[in-house]
Order: C-alpha cells, then structure tokens, then sequence
C-alpha cells in the first residue's frame, strides 16, 4: 500500500515563526498535493507539485510557499506563522489524475 | 460555479442498520466523482472512484451510486458497524481543469 506520511501530528508554533510541515510517500508518485481543512470547508488546495522542482499554486496560496527538492518529498512552509494558519494541513499523492489520492494522517497546526 | 454539496450534514445511526448519503454537484465539465471516508483526526481513504460510464460501484459494505444526467450520487452503507463512524466526503474532478472540488462531508456516527 502507499504510505503518506506527514512528519507531525501535531504542532503548536508562535505567531511570525517560520514552520515547516513534512510530507514523505513512498510509491514513486510524480503528484503531490498540500491542503489545508477547517470546520464546515471543504479541503482546499494550498499547492501542488507534478515533479521535482515543479510547483503550482492552488486556490490559497497566500501566506505559504513549497519545496519539492526530491520526488518523494514534498514540504510546506509557512514564511510566518499567523493565527488564521491554525488547521489541519493534509498531504497527498497520487499516480495521475485518474487514480486516487493517498492522503497522509494530516498535522494539526496551532498557532498562538 | 463548480460546487459540491453534501446532505445531510450529520447523521446518527443504531449499529446493524442501513443509510444512504447524498451528494449534488454543478461541477462541469465532469471527469470522477470519489467517495472518502475519514476518521476523526485522520487524512480521507478513498472508497470508491466512479466515471461518467460507471453507474454502480461497490466496496464491501459501500456501494456508491452515479447519475450523470441529475449530477447526483449517493453512498449507501449496509448492516453498519460501530467503526463506520465517520466523516465522508465526496470529491468530484473538473474534467478541465482537473482541480478536485470536495465537498463538506456527511459526519455520520453509528451508535451501539
């Protein structure tokens, strides 16, 4: 089975601290995907990757930037951390566009 | 205006009976609608991926049903069990854009 694995369950940070959330899978998907989920949302798209080095913004971007150095990689950094950044942040993957994600267990984030 | 919609919102079961969850979408032009379960404080495993030809999908206990025409589907869960407790989320793939819009999910909670 494929394995999504986000670095941290849970996370709490300070305002203005720069924090990175780390996502490993390890099936040698070329998609990987970053969202983030609150109450009575549906899951939103922060960005995506296609390939290494390669990198889309999703629907909300703003405030968050992305790395993806090594195909099985791919991590998300918020520059400053603000408080409309607590929520759950999601991981996934997947094969192409015609298979399904694999999504990670998620970090939930609070920022204080 | 590419949109998902779920109902109900939340749903309370005794153990050992059947339910059916519903899910509308506007999203145009289609491309898969997939069903998602996911537990409290986890990422969505997916259940089920349909196509505009499948009409009937089933995964054990889940069967997932599509109406292209109506743009309607629904996931039926049989003789449930305590561990059905969950969210569940429908996903459906713009077929242009191929961005997955998510819906906002149907909390179910089955009950001894």
């Amino acid at each position: 089975d494929v394995k999504v694995t986000q670095s941290s369950r849970y996370l709490v940070k300070r305002t203005g601290e720069k924090v990175f959330l780390e996502c490993v899978q390890d099936m040698d998907h070329e998609n990987m995907f970053w969202y983030r989920q609150d109450p009575g949302l549906g899951l939103r798209l922060i960005y995506f990757s296609y390939d290494v080095k390669m990198k889309e913004k999703g629907d909300i971007p703003e405030g968050y930037s992305v790395s993806r150095e090594k195909k099985e990689r791919f991590s998300l950094i918020l520059e400053s951390a603000s408080t409309n950044q607590t929520s759950m942040y999601l991981c996934a993957s997947s094969f192409d566009s015609n298979y399904g994600y694999t999504f990670g267990s998620g970090t939930r984030l609070t920022v204080v | 205006k590419n949109q998902v919609e779920q109902s109900p919102q939340s749903l309370i079961i005794l153990e050992g009976k059947n339910c059916t969850l519903q899910c509308n979408y506007t999203v145009s032009p289609f491309s898969n609608l997939r069903w998602y379960k996911q537990d409290t404080g986890r990422g969505p495993v997916s259940l089920t991926i349909m196509t505009f030809s499948e009409n009937t999908k089933s995964n054990g206990r889940y069967t997932a049903t599509l109406d292209a025409d109506t743009k309607q589907s629904s996931l039926h869960i049989t003789a449930s069990q305590l561990s059905d407790s969950a969210s569940y989320i429908c996903v459906v793939r713009n077929g242009a854009t191929n961005k997955l819009i998510f819906g906002t999910g149907t909390l179910l909670a089955v009950q001894p």
